[in-house]
């Protein structure tokens, strides 16, 4: 079953505003990833964060972790067009390999 | 960077028939591959775990003897939809881990649509 939760389910902003999506979940993790995936294709690993670390930065990403309230967010600034797509959080427990997906939030970046 | 292709890419099948569907990892190995499902507009949920020279490992509630998992090399998994419905009718999806255990390479998923 899924643990995560994402919100919002679905973003709507203007090109060049920021977009902020949260992940919460529900079990101790080893780490939490975000993942991008355009309609229809494969995901695309964009940022991992691991439970000691509380905030991390890649290029125009900016990730935050939260232990204690078992959640985390996203954040793009500036955002162009082609960020539009759907973005999961996924966790990672003890020694597995496997990933628990949050449900995701469709943003779309208006031009 | 690692690659992950599936094969096909998409498929139209009549109920009743069997799908197979491939997972490679172009570049590295893996002795570990995951298949996941993704209805429309949802999330993707983990069916099972495929495990070189060994059974699947298949999640709470999917059912094994429907979908065959075969880890045939350390570059290859197959998953099969046997017996086909339409409510099978999904988004398939696999990843293998890279070298670094943290890093999921996902395939770029495969649309069964069965009629």
């Amino acid at each position: 079953s899924q643990q995560g939760e994402e919100d919002p389910q679905a973003l709507s902003i203007q090109e060049g505003e920021n977009a902020t999506m949260n992940c919460s979940y529900k079990t101790s993790i080893n780490n939490l990833q975000w993942y991008r995936q355009n309609s229809g294709r494969g995901l695309v690993h964009l940022i991992l964060i691991r439970s000691n670390e509380r905030e991390k930065h890649s290029g125009r990403l900016r990730v935050t972790l939260d232990t204690s309230k078992k959640s985390s967010s996203l954040l793009i600034t500036a955002s162009r067009a082609a960020d539009t797509a759907s973005y999961f959080c996924a966790t990672s427990k003890g020694g597995a390999q496997k990933l628990v997906f949050g449900q995701g939030t469709r943003l779309t970046i208006n031009p | 960077g690692a690659v992950v292709s599936q094969h096909p890419s998409w498929v139209i099948c009549k109920s009743g028939t069997s799908v197979k569907i491939e997972c490679r990892s172009l570049d590295f190995q893996a002795t570990t591959m995951f298949w996941y499902r993704q209805f429309p507009k949802q999330s993707l949920m983990l069916m099972a775990t495929s495990n070189e020279g060994s059974k699947a490992t298949y999640e709470q509630g999917v059912e094994k003897d429907k979908f065959l998992i075969n880890h045939a090399s350390l570059t290859l998994s197959t998953l099969t939809v046997t017996s086909a419905h339409p409510e099978d009718s999904s988004f398939y999806i696999c990843s293998a881990p890279g070298g670094n255990t943290d890093t999921q390479y996902f395939g770029p998923g495969t649309r069964l649509t069965v009629l």
